[in-house]
């Protein structure tokens, strides 16, 4: 079974500073998903990828598959993206969903 | 399109009752699956469905039951409610069961007391 560690657990910065958060899993996996849940709402998924690096205007997704690890950044941080981001992977074994991490709380101050 | 609409938003429960969580999609997507978050904890599986007729347990089914009659509805049966079920539940769907996007509903409140 996979393992989904996220860190920080917790971080708030100053509006305009550039964020850092990171995912690190136990075992191979086909793909990596980073989530955005905002208080009281729903999950939406921010990006899916296998390799490399996807950008989605201030967002930044990247995975080492050979370190087993991602990293979302937010550049130029603003209070609208405090939110808990969770990262979750497939394992690819087969359809029984995805493993998630225990996301990270973002806060972001004006 | 709506995505993946869920119904309630929110919902009490006494102990010993039972509900059904609906939750319905319109993207022609096979791949549906039921999770539970629960504070301080990653989303668990509940239960899944890789098409009509076909669901399958996930990590944590006990006390749930679910069905799949057509590609769009999947909806999650809670028989008997205990305080144990008390969490935020998610409904999502995917295109494919692997390197594809999941698609997310607004989630379901509930509290059982």
């Amino acid at each position: 079974k996979n393992e989904v560690e996220q860190s920080p657990q917790n971080l708030t910065a100053q509006e305009g500073e550039f964020i850092t958060i990171n995912c690190s899993y136990s075992v191979g996996i086909s793909a990596l998903h980073w989530l955005q849940q905002h208080p009281g709402g729903g999950i939406v998924s921010l990006f899916m990828l296998s390799s490399g690096k996807k950008k989605h205007g201030r967002l930044i997704a990247t995975i080492n598959i050979q370190e087993k690890h991602s990293s979302l950044h937010i550049t130029a941080s603003h209070p609208r993206d405090s939110a808990v981001y969770i990262c979750a992977v497939h394992s690819g074994g087969g359809a029984d969903g995805l493993t998630f991490g225990k996301g990270t709380h973002l806060i972001i101050q004006p | 399109n709506a995505g993946v609409t869920q119904t309630p938003k929110f919902r009490i429960l006494k102990i010993g009752q039972s509900m059904t969580l609906q939750c319905t999609q319109d993207m022609n997507h096979n791949y549906m699956y039921w999770y539970r978050q629960d504070p301080g904890m990653g989303l668990k599986l509940i239960y899944y469905s890789v098409g009509a007729g076909i669901t399958d347990k996930g990590e944590v089914p006990n006390g749930y039951n679910v069905s799949r009659s057509t590609t769009e509805d999947f909806p999650l049966r809670l028989e008997l409610a205990a305080p144990s079920q008390t969490s935020v539940y998610f409904c999502a769907s995917s295109y494919s069961f692997r390197d594809s996007e999941a698609f997310f509903g607004q989630g379901t409140r509930l509290t059982v007391v």
